[in-house]
This record gives C-alpha cells, structure tokens and sequence, in this order.
C-alpha cells in the first residue's frame, strides 16, 4: 500500500532563509508525487508534481522538488523563504492508474520569524 | 473562472444525524473527489467520481456514501453521525481528460467544516 512519511511535523525558519521540507514514501512502482500548500481556513493548492523525466522539478511560488529513487524521498526546497510562505506542507503520492485517490502525509507546518 | 466551491462553509450536527455536503467542480471538470481532513492530519481519501460512476474508494465505512450529477457536481453523504467524524472535508475537481486516471491536476475546493456534538 502507498505511504507518505513526513518527518517533521513543525519547522520554524528565519525570513529569508533557506528551507528543506522532507518527505518520504513508500510506493512498489514509479510514482506520481505532489506537493501541495494549505494556508488556514483554506484548501490545498498544488505547488508542484512529478511523474517521470527530470528529477528536479520546479514549481510555483520559486519551490522546487527533488526525486531521489534510491532514497525513496521527494524533498521539498526553496532558497530564501518569505513570509508569506508560513503554512502547512503536504506531500502526497498517488497510483500510476485508476483512479485519483491521493495519499497525503500528516504535513508539516511553517512558520517564518521575520 | 469560479474555482471549486463547496456548501456549507461550516456545519454543526449532533451524534446520530445525517448530513450532505455539496461540491461544485470548475466548469468544465468532470471528476470530482471527496477527502476528510481530521485536525492535525492530511487529507484522507474517500471517494473519486467520474462521469457519474464511483471510479475510487477509501477506506470508509458504508455510512459514507456520494453521488455525481448530470451537470458534475457532486454531494457526500454522512449517516449516523460519530464524534469522530468531525472534519474539514474537501473537495477536489480535475478535467478528467485522461480518463480519471491522476494525469490531471487536482483544484482543491476551501472544505467544509463539520463539527459533531
């Protein structure tokens, strides 16, 4: 069965520093991953995916995603975080055909000091 | 364009009661799926539509049940209401153009909040 593990549940980081959000997963064939933000009170809005070709993804909001096979990992990074990037993160991983279903992970909340 | 929209925005209900929350796609979309988010957790999946048949389900108890309309909206039915069933539940539409099948991307609707007492 498919699984998203993200190991830290909150992350606090200084404006403009560099940020690295972890998620890990568990999926018997190549899977399709997402990264999706939620902001309170609202829902989820998807920063970036990956299903097949180059492993460094680029997303929006200056986010990008790196998938590491050999790691089983699809870790989320973005250079100088802002502000407004305090939310909660979720990565989730989907099957290859079927249906849409989505596995998500228990997230992880940011929050930015200025 | 209107992005996915759901009814109610919150809702509150006590042990024993049935409730219905209403979806309405992006316009032209015509998958829709269902996700309970309990507080502090990710969204867990319930149910995905497509073209009016059931094209996924989670694992949720029977007294879950959804249904898809001509015009592609789409209404989730709770029965017998638990305490536990108290959640943000959303919303998710894609265009379906691959049949269904994930290679679409998912526009997530705000939720519904239902709190049970």
């Amino acid at each position: 069965a498919q699984s998203v593990t993200q190991p830290d549940i909150h992350i606090t980081v200084s404006e403009g520093a560099s940020l690295e959000l972890r998620c890990n997963y568990s999926y018997g064939a190549t899977p399709y991953l997402f990264w999706y933000v939620q902001s309170p009170g609202q829902g989820l809005q998807l920063l970036l995916k990956y299903f097949s070709g180059d492993t460094l993804v680029q997303g929006i909001k200056g986010f990008e995603a790196e998938f590491k096979r050999s790691q089983s990992s699809f870790n989320l990074r973005k250079p100088s975080v802002h502000w407004s990037d305090a939310a909660e993160y979720f990565c989730a991983v989907g099957s290859q055909g079927g249906s849409e279903k989505l596995v998500f992970g228990k997230g992880t909340k940011l929050t930015v000091n200025p | 364009d209107a992005g996915v929209t759901q009814s109610p925005t919150h809702l509150i209900k006590t042990r024993g009661q049935q409730v219905t929350l209403r979806c309405s796609p992006i316009s032209g979309h015509k998958s829709v799926s269902w996700y309970q988010q309990v507080l502090g957790q990710g969204p867990q999946f319930i149910f995905q539509y497509y073209e009016k048949e059931e094209r996924g389900r989670g694992n949720f108890p029977d007294r879950f049940s959804a249904r898809q309309f001509p015009n592609y909206s789409s209404e989730l039915n709770v029965n017998a209401l638990l305490l536990g069933d108290s959640a943000l539940y959303l919303c998710a539409s894609s265009s379906g153009t691959s049949g269904g099948a994930l290679l679409d991307e998912q526009f997530f609707g705000p939720g519904t909040r239902l709190t049970v007492l």
